[in-house]
């Protein structure tokens, strides 16, 4: 079965450090990746995508991720965290090859951004 | 703007009620889902629909259900609600089958007391 795998469930950061979350998934075609972020108490707003093309792709809030299909990996980073950062993160997968336009999303990880 | 509601966003039943929860998309979408988030589990998929008239089940369909009368609406049935449901519940909705980008409502807190 297809699956994202988020192996951090916390992370905390220095505001002002840099940041990567990592998800790894499983499938064996090419799938669509997408990272979203969760305010407290919010839906979930899309970050970035990636479809094809250029492996590293470049979101708002000057996040980016690099899909490495080596590693089947999709890792989210930013240069400089900021405070407002502090959310959690999920990593979103479609499988193409199924047919089907669902996500599956992993279990998140939440960033904690530290004075 | 185009947006996407949920209503209520808080509600508290009883064990064995019969609840309906509301989705409601100005995007003109043809797909919508809904999802529920529990902690430790992330996101997981009840049902989705890819138009009028077309529902499917997700991963966690038991105890759910949904009808499609209209492209704007995808209202969630809880046929009988049991504590195990409680959860925050999300509505999504996206443009196309595929890869497009789905836009997610701001949520539902139901607890089953």
């Amino acid at each position: 079965a297809q699956s994202v795998t988020q192996p951090d469930i916390h992370i905390t950061v220095s505001e002002g450090a840099s940041l990567e979350l990592r998800c790894n998934y499983s499938y064996g075609a090419t799938p669509y990746l997408f990272w979203y972020v969760q305010s407290p108490g919010q839906g979930l707003q899309l970050l970035l995508k990636y479809f094809s093309g250029d492996t590293l792709v470049q979101g708002i809030k000057g996040f980016e991720a690099e899909f490495k299909r080596s590693q089947s990996s999709f890792n989210l980073r930013k240069p400089s965290v900021h405070w407002s950062d502090a959310a959690e993160y999920f990593c979103a997968v479609i499988d193409m090859n199924s047919g089907y336009s669902t996500l599956t999303f992993g279990k998140g990880t939440m960033l904690l951004v530290s004075p | 703007d185009a947006e996407i509601t949920q209503s209520p966003r808080h509600k508290i039943t009883e064990t064995g009620r019969q609840v309906t929860l509301a989705c409601h998309q100005t995007w003109n979408h043809n797909n919508m889902f809904w999802y529920r988030q529990d902690l430790g589990h992330g996101l997981r998929l009840i049902h989705y629909s890819y138009g009028v008239q077309d529902t499917n089940k997700g991963e966690v369909s038991d105890g759910y259900s949904v009808s499609r009368s209209n492209t704007e609406d995808l209202p969630l049935t809880l046929e009988s609600a049991a504590s195990s449901q409680t959860s925050v519940y999300f509505c999504a909705s996206s443009l196309l089958a595929g890869g497009n980008e789905q836009y997610f409502g701001p949520g539902t807190r139901l607890t089953v007391t």
